[in-house]
């Protein structure tokens, strides 16, 4: 059974800086690609950032990049995103999702149960 | 940027009656591979999303018959021939041909 297990959200002021993890189990990690989706309270899914299963393809939201740094460390089968210079529209659920592949055509087939980030002074 | 519509943005539905959302694209979601990259996702309340159809047509794992996904280019349908209780949600279409982009979401509850 796939399971992805967020942590690391919490309040945090505006301009500060935060990690997000994610443990994935049930599935061969290296094998697929990873992204982060998040959901601001009572609004839709916004796709923040995604990574191959090597590491070689990356891509960002235009409202995350810069900021934002997504990693992965296969041998510990984990999923990271760094938030830095946080503002108040980061403030959301946080998915860890896993992707069939990294690239065009691509699609999400499970989720995790999130992690909220609020960010507030 | 490819933007995704959702009509409607809500949906009221008897049990056991059908219910329909369409799902529009700005941009063709036709790859030059043949294949048409649109999903469909059910938000159940206080729940993660769910994958129900990809690539169009195709039911996911698990995912029930009474669940249909249709269109082609840049207009698509989700249907359920009869709902059930456990099918309230939030029903997102999603791009995957650009990035990923999802639509705004149609909230489907029980009458």
């Amino acid at each position: 059974e796939v399971q992805l297990v967020e942590s690391g959200g919490g309040l945090v002021q505006p301009g500060r800086s935060l990690r997000l993890s994610c443990a994935a189990s049930g599935f061969t990690f290296d094998d697929y690609a990873m992204h982060w989706v998040r959901q601001a309270p009572g609004k839709g899914l916004e796709w923040v950032s995604g990574i191959s299963w090597n590491s070689g393809s990356i891509g960002y939201a235009d409202s995350v990049k810069g900021r934002f740094t997504i990693s992965r460390d296969n041998a510990k089968n984990s999923l990271y995103l760094q938030m830095n210079s946080l503002r108040a529209e980061d403030t959301a659920l946080y998915y860890c999702a896993k992707g069939r592949y990294y690239g065009s055509g691509s699609y999400i087939d499970y989720w995790g149960q999130g992690t909220l980030v609020t960010v507030s002074s | 940027d490819i933007v995704m519509t959702q009509t409607p943005l809500s949906l009221s539905v008897t049990p056991g009656q059908p219910a329909s959302i369409s799902c529009k694209s700005s941009q063709s979601l036709l790859h030059s591979d043949g294949k048409t990259y649109l999903y469909w996702y059910l938000q159940k309340p206080g729940q993660s999303p769910q994958l129900l159809i990809y690539e169009v047509s195709n039911r996911f794992s698990g995912v029930p018959d009474r669940f249909s996904g249709s269109g082609s280019g840049t207009d698509f349908t989700l249907k359920i021939s009869r709902v059930e209780a456990e099918d309230v949600g939030v029903y997102y279409c999603m791009q995957s041909i650009q990035l990923f982009t999802f639509g705004p979401g149609t909230k489907v509850d029980i009458k």
